[in-house]
């Protein structure tokens, strides 16, 4: 139980365009999603921690126009980074809390992204 | 500030036992979790410890001691394909999640 998962695995987009992120917790439901950022051989770095039916609450630096997140439902959190651009190639990974248990989260297998 | 530390590599060889600290200071405390991450993937759950002591798992353990604010993560019998970065984050009195930078273990034939 408690699978996440991300869609899609890798994008390719050029400069300046708009792309997607979705994650879904398959099997059960969260009250709270996260989204990380990793570039390579770095630490996971907190984006914004989203809480269903409100907004999301991002970290410091993280600039909440450009990196939109929208978590419509108690499986479903998306993150659109909008206006991309090369800098914003990264590893960009979901993750979600469970309601039951050691507050461990569950992490989607990540996106790919790559800005050219 | 919070503060989570742990070494950035360690090798150690196919067979062997190797421990990886991890020493925290944060505001609150929660539980402390081990994550495995290989290259290019997402990082898996391997260990929680929330109370004082030793949790074993098959080749894994994991100990906690929370008045010295310090945790290890024990592998032994290691294989080749445990070769992979190990985090260690405390969830810290908002239930929120403090990231370490991650121990690079490479493991040698």
């Amino acid at each position: 139980g408690a699978v996440v998962s991300q869609h899609p695995s890798w994008v390719i987009c050029k400069s300046g365009t708009s792309v997607k992120i979705e994650c879904r917790s398959l099997d059960f439901q969260a009250t709270t999603m996260f989204w990380y950022r990793q570039f390579p051989k770095q630490s996971l770095m907190l984006m914004a921690t989203s809480n269903e039916g409100s907004k999301a609450t991002y970290e410091q630096g993280v600039e909440k126009d450009k990196f939109l997140i929208n978590h419509a439902s108690l499986t479903l959190s998306t993150l659109t980074v909008t206006s991309a651009h090369p800098e914003d190639s990264s590893f960009y990974i979901c993750s979600a809390r469970a309601p039951e248990g050691p507050n461990e989260q569950f992490f989607g297998p990540g996106t790919r992204l790559t800005v050219l | 500030g919070q503060n989570i530390d742990q070494p950035t590599e360690m090798t150690a060889t196919e067979g062997a036992i190797v421990q990886i600290n991890c020493t925290y200071q944060t505001s609150g405390f929660n539980g402390l979790f081990w994550y495995q991450q290989h290259a290019g993937e997402a990082p898996t759950f391997l260990s929680y410890n929330v109370l004082d002591g030793l949790e074993e798992k098959g080749r894994f353990s994991s100990f906690l001691s929370r008045s010295k604010g310090y945790s290890y993560l024990l592998l032994k019998e290691l294989q080749m394909k445990d070769s992979a970065s190990y985090l260690c984050a405390v969830s810290d009195s908002n239930y929120q999640l403090i990231w370490g930078a991650g121990t690079k273990l490479i493991i040698k034939p």
